[in-house]
Parts: C-alpha cells; structure tokens; sequence
C-alpha cells in the first residue's frame, strides 16, 4: 500500500505559467516531508521542505504548501521555466521515528516554451 | 564539495554473476542509504547506516542482497547471485546533522 502518493504521472504547462504538483499521504504519524526534482540520468536532487509545524515554505519561484487535515501537500512553480521540466517527487517521514524517508512514485513536468 | 559518488556508472551482467556497487558519501556526513529505482515500484530504501552501523535492512529484497559500510567513507552493495529483476538504477545518498538527504548519479544495472 502506498503511504506517499502522486496521482498524476505527468502535468504539462506552458513557460511563465504556474506548475502545481500534488502530494497526498495517508500516514497520518507523518510530519516532514520533502521535494526532490529529477533529471534524467541524474540521483534526485532536493528541493524545498516543510516541517507539519509549518502550511506553506517558500524559496524563490517554489512554494510548497501542506494540508495536514488533508493530508496534502502541493509544490508551486511560479513562474515555469523550460529548465524546471523533471520528474518531481515528494516524500514524507516521522521526525521522530527516524530518517526514513517514503518516497511517492513521482510526477513528470514538462514546460513547454 | 564532490557530492555523493557512485561507481560504476552503469553495468551489464549476466544472471548469476555478482555485481557489486560502490558509494562515497559526502565527507562528514554519517547517514548514508542505498535505494532502488524501478519503473514498477518507484524509489524503494533498501538499507541505511548511521555512524557505518546497519540501522534498518527491511527494504532489501533478498539474502542475494548484501551492503557493507567498513568505513565512513564508503559503502558496497552487493548483488550475489544477479537475476534479471534486479535490474534497476541503484541510488546511494549521504545526510549529515540536516534532514536532507543528498543523492549521487546512480548505477543503471541490467542483468541478462
């Protein structure tokens, strides 16, 4: 059963619009989580984080934001660049449990110019 | 700062031969963790070390799957004997004091 999941394997978006990628989770112990983008023939890269303390975490052109009731989160990429095109993938653990992390299966983003 | 380095970058085996893949995690860091990329499963953690010592092992597979961290500099993984499922790209990465988990270039293996 999948605890991190990304529903949408891929989302396509003009340049200069706005990407939104989801995350949903269903471990409900979760209460870090992060975003990594990936290029192909690369590891993963990371992104942005959010403690559960926190709703929203922003860095420059990327926001993320987390729903705990809901048990979402989402990254924004505001705006999109033909550079931010990769597979993104989110991932959520315990902070106190550990340093394993579940990744979800991830979402390929393509910005077209 | 070099990153997280792995060797080889890809390898081509045939069924029942070992393979075995190399890590150096970044220097100071003290967590380091291999991982397994497949189309059919995703991102799978297969084994983490803190401080070289073997913390969690439930991920790997399999007893044909070993990984040893003799020093805090390097890490092995260990495929013995290889089957046509292993095949994967195996990530290595290293966390120091921070939760950010830092990735390297992976090993594409393909077992005949």
């Amino acid at each position: 059963d999948q605890q991190v999941k990304q529903n949408s394997p891929s989302l396509s978006v003009q340049e200069g619009r706005i990407s939104i990628l989801n995350c949903d989770y269903t471990n409900s112990m979760f209460d870090y989580f992060l975003w990594y983008k990936k290029y192909p023939a690369e590891g993963p890269t990371f992104l942005i984080s959010i403690s559960s303390i926190k709703d929203k975490n922003e860095d420059g052109r990327f926001t993320v934001f987390l729903n705990k009731s809901a048990k979402h989160l989402s990254l924004h990429i505001v705006p999109s660049q033909p550079g931010d095109s990769a597979v993104y993938f989110c991932a959520a653990s315990e902070q106190n449990y550990g340093q394993n992390f579940v990744f979800g299966p991830g979402t390929r983003l393509s910005v077209l110019p | 700062d070099a990153g997280v380095i792995q060797s080889p970058r890809h390898e081509v085996t045939e069924m029942g031969q070992e393979v075995t893949l190399r890590c150096k995690p970044i220097s100071g860091h003290n967590s380091l963790f291999w991982y397994r990329q497949t189309m059919m499963r995703g991102l799978e953690l297969l084994i983490y070390f803190n401080n070289n010592v073997p913390i969690d092992d439930s991920g790997m597979p399999e007893d044909r799957f070993s990984a040893k961290m003799p020093n805090a500099s390097f890490s092995t993984l260990k495929i013995q004997p290889s089957e046509p499922r292993d095949s994967a790209v195996y990530f290595c990465a290293s966390r120091g004091l921070e939760k950010t988990q830092y990735f390297g270039p992976g090993t594409r293996l393909l077992v005949l």
